[in-house]
Formats: structure tokens, C-alpha cells, sequence
């Protein structure tokens, strides 16, 4: 079974620049999570979609990130305009639906440096 | 609040010796609580994680992990290190009523010595 995909694996910008990361969850999942992971800190939840719905967005900075799944499958967060406190990974996982205890699955990353 | 607090952000041991690596959590429900583990350059890898059924669980590597309500932990162990342990451990709590939402710790770094 693939894993959840993510690109660009590395990404450098300037700041004020725009940036935008892709995300394939696993096949069939319905639930999709954008995280940010600063380094030296655990994962921070950004935002969670359920088929192609806004679960919860309390955490996006929404005067410069959006994310959109069209289609409920695949993910693009996009950051614009870019800040150096951006800089981070940004990690994409997929869990089959809303539970509590159901396992969420993790991409490997795309880790983003702001000049 | 949820909140999850990983007691060392860096932990030594070296190979076969015990490992530990502390959680405490907080939540005015139960809560679910889960271990990833995260190599360099990868996403994080699900260790384990405590559903309400059984207190000891136990994952995989070898690790397995005690939900102690009392003390409101979840400690990490691993009876006996090996070099390819070394990784960054997160400690995480979700509850049953928010979508599976994870609150992650700051993470411990585990190194292991030959």
C-alpha cells in the first residue's frame, strides 16, 4: 500500500514570496491534516479536511495560508506572502476517518526555508 | 485544555541499556494517547498508541508504552537499546470528540551509544 505523498521535498524562498505544497493522502482516506513542525518543536495541527470539508482551521494563519482539497483527495497548502517564521516542515497526513484513536498516517515532510 | 509535556528534550543511553522516555498529559476526559518516533528527513512512523482497552501497550521495535491514570502518564520504554533507536520520539493525545486532532510534545531526542 503507498504512503502519503508530499512535494517538493525542499523548498527555498525569499520572503514575501509565495510557496505551495501537494499532498496525496493514502488511497480511500477521507480525513487529511496539514501540520507545521518547527524545528525543535513537535507538530502544530494547521488544518484538518474531511473529504473535501474544513474540520477545523483555528490554526491557519489565514491572512496568508489557504488550503484546498478539491475532489477530496488530493491537498495544496499555499503560503503567501512568506515570513521567515515560516520557515519549518510542513507535514501532510491521512487517517481513514474522525475517531480519536485512528491512527494518522505521516508523509515525510516538505521542508521549507525562508531567506 | 489538552496538553502533553515530554519531560528531556534529550535523552542518552547506550546500546542495551534501558530506555525511558517520559510523557505526562493533561485532559479532563480520557484521552487517547499515541508514540511516534521520527528519523531524520521522514515523516513521523506510529510506535503505539492507548485506545481505553488494555493500560500496557505494546508496539512495535520492541517498545511498548503504560497509561497510568493516577500520575496522568504515558512512559516510554524499551528493555534494550539498539544504535538504530536513535531517532526523535513525540508524545501525542487526541480525544474522541475532536475530529482525531493531535496535540504532539515537544519531542525527546534519543541517542544511543556503542
Amino acid at each position: 500500500e503507498a504512503g502519503v505523498a508530499q512535494s517538493p521535498r525542499y523548498k527555498i524562498i525569499e520572503k514575501r514570496q509565495s510557496v505551495a505544497f501537494w499532498c496525496n493522502p493514502i488511497s480511500g482516506h477521507a480525513t487529511l491534516y496539514w501540520y507545521q513542525q518547527i524545528l525543535g518543536q513537535g507538530p502544530k495541527l494547521l488544518i484538518q479536511f474531511q473529504n473535501n470539508g474544513v474540520v477545523d482551521d483555528s490554526q491557519l494563519p489565514k491572512d496568508r495560508f489557504s488550503a484546498e482539497r478539491l475532489k477530496g483527495v488530493d491537498s495544496t497548502l499555499k503560503i503567501q506572502p512568506a515570513k521567515l517564521e515560516d520557515s519549518a516542515v510542513y507535514l501532510c497526513a491521512s487517517s481513514s476517518g474522525l475517531a480519536g484513536p485512528d491512527t494518522q498516517y505521516f508523509g515525510p515532510g516538505t521542508r521549507l526555508t525562508v531567506l | 485544555a489538552q496538553s502533553v509535556t515530554q519531560l528531556g528534550s534529550h535523552v542518552s543511553v547506550s546500546e542495551g541499556a534501558l530506555v525511558l522516555l517520559r510523557c505526562n498529559y493533561s485532559s479532563s476526559v480520557p484521552p487517547y494517547l499515541f508514540w511516534y518516533v521520527q528519523y531524520p528527513n521522514q515523516g513521523l512512523q506510529l510506535l503505539l498508541k492507548y485506545t481505553s482497552a488494555a493500560t500496557l501497550v505494546k508496539g512495535i521495535n520492541g517498545f511498548e508504552a503504560e497509561f497510568k491514570k493516577s500520575e496522568t502518564s504515558f512512559h516510554l520504554t524499551k528493555p534494550s537499546a539498539h544504535m538504530s533507536d536513535a531517532a526523535e520520539y513525540f508524545c501525542a493525545v487526541s480525544r474522541y470528540n475532536q475530529g482525531g486532532k493531535l496535540i504532539f510534545g515537544q519531542g525527546t531526542e534519543l541517542s544511543v551509544k556503542p
